[in-house]
């Protein structure tokens, strides 16, 4: 199976702020790979598809990059109602598999 | 307004069986793949089944195969999950979701359906 390493595991950030997440898979799985953002008490709800393809609806702040192995979500300027977990998830191979979560928490 | 809503879960003892059901509305469901992927207490996603648009091919991980059955009904637009043999490991909250590409991404989740499973 293929293994997502998500990192940091928390970032703590203050609004305005510009970030970057990781997410690092065990073996390339070229651009088969999605961002999703989930709130508490909410569903995931999907930002980025195949590592930087925008999604109708999402903030334009959210953009994504790499390929193969390492990828990164990027927000511009964090507002706050983009606090919570990120979860990366890859679609190159069965089993689907999805990286650990980042927190994203405010400073 | 596309929507997901997931029914059926509940506490069950180890080795019981459960039936999950997802009511979909607002697209044309027999169009779209469809997967459950479910959520463990410790905030960790895993995908758990999926089925094509017709019901004809099903996927599973190597942890449910087995003892998960996805099915669909398309004339109800309603998207299934029996579990038996049930684990305390399969204690999580399930999401419904579609898939709208069949390439294994999921665009639209349901609110989710928590399953216990404890003595």
């Amino acid at each position: 199976d293929i293994v997502l390493t998500q990192s940091p595991a928390t970032l703590s950030v203050t609004p305005g702020d510009s970030v970057s997440l990781s997410c690092r898979a065990s073996q390339s799985i070229s651009n088969n790979l999605h961002w999703y953002q989930q709130k508490s008490h909410e569903s995931p709800r999907l930002l980025i598809k195949y590592a930087s393809q925008s999604i109708s609806g999402i903030p334009s702040r959210f953009s994504g990059s790499g390929s193969g192995t390492d990828f990164t979500l990027s927000i511009n300027s964090v507002e706050t109602e983009d606090f919570g977990m990120y979860f990366c998830q890859q679609s190159n191979s069965w089993p689907w598999t999805f990286g650990g979560g980042t927190k994203l928490e405010i400073k | 307004d596309v929507k997901l809503v997931e029914s059926g879960g509940g506490l069950v003892k180890p080795g019981g069986s459960l039936k999950l059901s997802c009511a979909a509305s607002g697209f044309t469901f027999s169009s779209y793949t469809m997967s459950w992927v479910r959520q463990t207490p410790e905030k960790r996603l895993e995908w758990v089944a999926t089925i094509s648009s017709g019901g004809s091919y099903t996927y599973y991980p190597d942890s449910v195969k087995g003892r998960f059955t996805i099915s669909r009904d398309n004339a109800k637009n309603t998207l299934y999950l029996q579990m038996s043999s049930l684990k305390s490991e399969d204690t999580a909250v399930y999401y419904c979701t579609r898939d709208p590409t069949g390439t294994g991404y999921f665009d639209v989740w349901g609110a989710g359906t928590t399953v216990t499973v404890s003595s």
